[in-house]
């Protein structure tokens, strides 16, 4: 069974710093992996595709990057916009129904 | 601006059938597969099935086999989900979300989400 394991589960850094987050998956995914953001009381946005490749309108603060089993996403310089949670999802096999169980990203 | 515009809240009883709209706008409708996602309260994502918007083919997670059914109507550049037999812990928050590339897998526009609460 396909699983994806985000780390860690909350995440507290101050504005301004830089925040790491982690997501490993059972089994290769090659590089099919999306990274999205929600915040409270709105849809998840897509942040990253491809492992490593931001989508339209997405500020170059957030990189993200890995291959295979283990991805991450780093926000190198946290915006108070960017506090919400954080999910991976691969795409590399049918069906994509394999989300991260999430990182909150809270302010220290 | 590409949007997709979902229907509003509903409550149902236990046992019975909801179905929520997705209207796109902003791109062509036909060119864009049509992911459903849902989310149960304080709970993750969770993936329950894509639709071909021209009609032609589904694809639903093994989880609700029997009980979804996704449609479009290209005329209206509509997609519905309709679920069945609902139980109470179908609550959740109901996403329709665009296929960046065609099956992809990858959903780069999400609708605002349809709330649809289950009581027994």
């Amino acid at each position: 069974e396909k699983m994806m394991t985000q780390s860690p589960a909350t995440l507290s850094v101050s504005p301004g710093e830089r925040a790491t987050l982690s997501c490993r998956a059972s089994q290769s995914v090659s590089s099919n992996l999306a990274w999205y953001q929600q915040k409270p009381g709105q849809a998840p946005r897509l942040l990253i595709y491809g492992a490593s490749t931001r989508a339209t309108g997405i500020p170059a603060r957030f990189i993200g990057s890995g291959s295979g089993t283990e991805f991450t996403l780093t926000i190198s310089s946290l915006q108070s916009e960017d506090f919400a949670v954080y999910y991976c999802q691969q795409y590399n096999t049918w069906p994509p129904d394999t989300f991260g169980q999430g990182t909150k990203l809270e302010i220290k | 601006q590409v949007q997709l515009v979902q229907s509003g809240a509903e409550v149902k009883k236990a046992g019975a059938s909801v179905k929520v709209s997705c209207k796109a706008s902003g791109y062509m409708f036909s060119n864009h597969y049509m992911h459903w996602v849902r989310q149960a309260p304080g709970q993750g994502l969770e993936w329950m099935g894509i639709i071909d918007p021209r009609g032609a083919s589904t694809s639903y997670a093994q989880k609700f086999q029997g009980r979804v059914t996704m449609t479009s109507v290209t005329s209206t550049s509509t997609v519905y989900m309709e679920l069945s037999s609902l139980r109470s812990d179908d609550t959740a928050v109901y996403y329709c979300a665009r296929d960046r590339s065609g099956w992809e897998g990858c959903m780069d526009v999400w609708g605002q989400g349809t709330t649809v609460t289950v009581s027994s």
